[in-house]
């Protein structure tokens, strides 16, 4: 059983242009959360979805969007890089009131 | 306020030391509390669930205050191999981090 897979590992942008990054949940999951994680800081929640739709959302712009799929994948999009946005990108997977898996991560560095 | 505080660190200690990390949360509508682990450049992993009644897992502990808002974590016989990134999550309808504890375990 595959646990949760991110595409790609690694990508390097310029500021002003557009990222999106993927996410595969673990089988049997239906919720997938996307974290930022800036350089010796905590994972910082960015969103969650759930049935194709944004149930909750953290404290970031709407540079940050996301898309749920019927499969339960799913996709972060930011638009307009900063180089403030460079960070790993962690995706986690969870069923109902079950523990989280993540990802091993998406690190984006902006130049 | 921050939702989820931990102890700054970070914790230097010898193999075999008794080390324990704290934690505070704000939401009070909190249901499910979790401690993870973090190794460097890799993703978290669940090192444990933390149960109103404490429970314990080998050599850790956890335990959860309701009243306080409070969870902790204990490790007993400190190895080498615990040496990580220790993040306190906490759980309403999604997962809240705090910024992680380095605990760093030397012989």
């Amino acid at each position: 059983d595959a646990g949760v897979t991110q595409s790609p590992t690694h990508l390097i942008k310029t500021r002003g242009q557009q990222v999106t990054l993927r996410c595969s949940p673990k089988s049997g999951h239906d919720t997938v959360s996307w974290y930022q994680q800036a350089l010796g800081q905590g994972p910082q929640f960015i969103f969650q979805y759930y049935e194709e739709e944004e149930r909750q959302r953290g404290n970031f712009p709407d540079r940050f969007s996301g898309h749920q799929f019927p499969n339960y994948s799913s996709e972060l999009n930011v638009n307009a890089l900063l180089l403030g946005d460079s960070a790993l990108y962690l995706c986690a997977s969870s069923a109902m009131n079950t523990e989280a898996f993540f990802g091993q991560g998406t690190r984006l560095t902006v130049v | 306020r921050k939702e989820v505080e931990q102890d700054p660190g970070p914790f230097n200690v010898p193999e075999g030391a008794t080390v324990a990390f704290n934690c505070t949360y704000s939401n009070s509508a909190s249901q499910s509390f979790f401690w993870y682990r973090q190794d460097c450049r890799k993703e978290p992993k669940l090192l444990m669930s933390v149960y109103s009644s404490g429970n314990e897992d080998g050599r850790f502990t956890a335990q959860l205050n309701r009243a306080s808002q409070y969870i902790s974590l204990l490790i007993r016989d400190s190895k080498l191999s615990d040496s990580a990134t220790y993040l306190c999550v906490v759980s309403y309808l999604d997962m809240r981090f705090g910024a992680g504890t380095r605990l760093t375990v030397k012989p």
